[in-house]
């Protein structure tokens, strides 16, 4: 049973970088032909795909956030990770990570939820 | 504003049906059957309830299905139950560089 784990600070200033990881049990992240990405919802708000990447490397990215953003993977620790920089107050969220099955709107296994605070 | 529109609210007595709608663009809703729907309870991560506009992932209840017509995409939850109360996202892909979009989210509410 494929599970997916989230860490990292739930605290950011402005004008740093919010980093998250997520770690995957029960399954390769390197097997099966899918991609790992990162939903975000502020609150009050809907869900925005933030981005995907592929194990190998490949990535795609929200245009709207594309200049900021880094996912990347280490699959000698079954983790990928996110990186947003130059944070504000309305990049304050809650943060999910999920499988996402290539060519699709399909995010099947999903994170717990990070809710990362942007403020000094 | 979310790129595909859906109600703010839909509520109904338990055992009614309710059907949510998710109006997008040709070019996503309206081009691919890549439409997935989530529920959504507070504090917990959202849950896929329908892919590929109608499959329903092994262990969804078959309350739950889903359709399109055009540039526009439905959920409909039948015999309405009180565990159904909850938010519903629709997300579609587009194949342009956006890749993915979601709706703005629709609260459904079991009176």
């Amino acid at each position: 049973h494929l599970q997916l784990q989230q860490s990292g600070p739930g605290l950011v200033k402005p004008s740093e970088t919010l980093s998250l990881t997520c770690t995957v049990s029960g399954g390769s992240i390197s097997s099966g032909n899918y991609y790992w990405g990162w939903i975000r919802q502020p609150p009050g708000k809907g869900l925005e795909w933030i981005g995907s990447l592929f194990y190998s490397g490949g990535t795609f990215y929200n245009p709207s956030l594309e200049s900021r953003i880094t996912i990347s993977v280490d699959t000698s620790k079954n983790q990928f990770s996110l990186k947003l920089t130059s944070v504000t107050a309305a990049d304050t969220a809650v943060y999910y990570c999920a499988r996402h099955a290539p060519v699709s709107a399909l995010f099947d296994y999903w994170g717990q939820g990070s809710l990362v605070t942007v403020s000094s | 504003q979310s790129a595909l529109t859906q109600p703010a609210s839909v509520s109904a007595s338990p055992g009614q049906s309710i059907s949510i709608s998710c109006t997008g663009t040709r070019t996503d809703v309206g081009t691919y059957d890549y439409v997935s729907w989530y529920q959504h309870h507070p504090g917990k991560a959202p849950k896929l309830m329908i892919y590929e506009v109608t499959n329903r992932p092994s262990g969804v209840s078959d309350r739950f299905s889903g359709s399109k017509s055009g540039n526009t995409a439905s959920l409909t939850i039948s015999g309405l139950q009180a565990e159904d109360e909850a938010d519903y996202y629709c997300s579609s892909y587009t194949g342009s560089s956006t890749h993915v979009v979601f709706g703005g989210g629709t609260k459904v509410t079991v009176l």
